[in-house]
């Protein structure tokens, strides 16, 4: 495609239930980054692939966040038992990094998906 | 820790005028300074600025980095009421991952 696309755009659930979010990067890209967005707050940043491995998950906030790659390109996102503060919104890029030239690569993010824990 | 502010956090203007935005910072091991344009949900691309003096231009949009001052400023002159929307600095620090600042949400009123 010729940008990066999540689904669902918009997610509510009850506190407590499992959510799944799902990011499509742009092709050929290597790099996929999520960060989450709360109200009024600036994008928190939450992990990292590499192709298929997470060299830094240093910012996801609990054990209930995990997040997998396959194939290089689709990510998803999961949240275990969702608490209130979760609610957010979760955002996706991806960027192509060349060989040791890291920092300077461009993130291009999705639309993101607006998440609400009842 | 990286740290990345902006300022001011919000301001109006009327169309026509010439705006100019802040974003000082203080990382580890600064590799890049990005700037995005935030409508509704997905952060835009705007610059990459590495070197310091050089500017970077765009249409109205310009922007330029100071790394011995630790701050990147964005201008955008003739502003129109399109380029109303939350400006987000970000820094990379080599790790690949950005630190960003809370944005500045730029009203243009007709």
């Amino acid at each position: 495609g010729a940008g990066v696309s999540q689904s669902p755009s918009n997610k509510v659930t009850e506190k407590g239930k499992d959510v799944e979010l799902r990011c499509d990067p742009i092709s050929g890209h290597t790099a996929l980054y999520w960060y989450r967005q709360s109200l009024g707050q600036g994008l928190e940043f939450l992990i990292y692939f590499q192709g298929n491995s997470a060299p830094d998950k240093s910012g996801l906030p609990s054990d209930r966040f995990s997040a997998e790659r396959t194939g290089g390109s689709v990510s998803t996102l999961t949240i275990q038992r969702t608490q209130q503060e979760d609610s957010a919104v979760y955002l996706c890029a991806s960027s192509f990094v060349k060989a040791r030239k890291t920092g300077t690569d461009t993130q291009y993010f999705g639309p993101g998906t607006r998440l609400t824990v009842l | 820790e990286d740290k990345v502010v902006q300022s001011p956090l919000s301001l109006v203007v009327h169309e026509g005028d010439t705006v100019t935005l802040n974003c000082s910072y203080e990382v580890t091991n600064f590799r890049s300074l990005l700037w995005y344009k935030q409508e509704k949900k997905a952060p835009t691309f705007l610059f990459m600025l590495t070197s310091s003096g050089i500017e970077k231009k765009s249409g109205r949009l310009s922007s330029i980095l100071d790394k011995k001052e630790l701050f990147s400023i964005l201008n955008i002159t003739a502003t129109q009421t399109g380029d109303s929307a939350v400006y987000l600095c970000a820094v990379n620090s080599g790790y690949s991952t950005l630190t960003f600042g809370k944005g500045t949400m730029l009203l243009v009123s007709p």
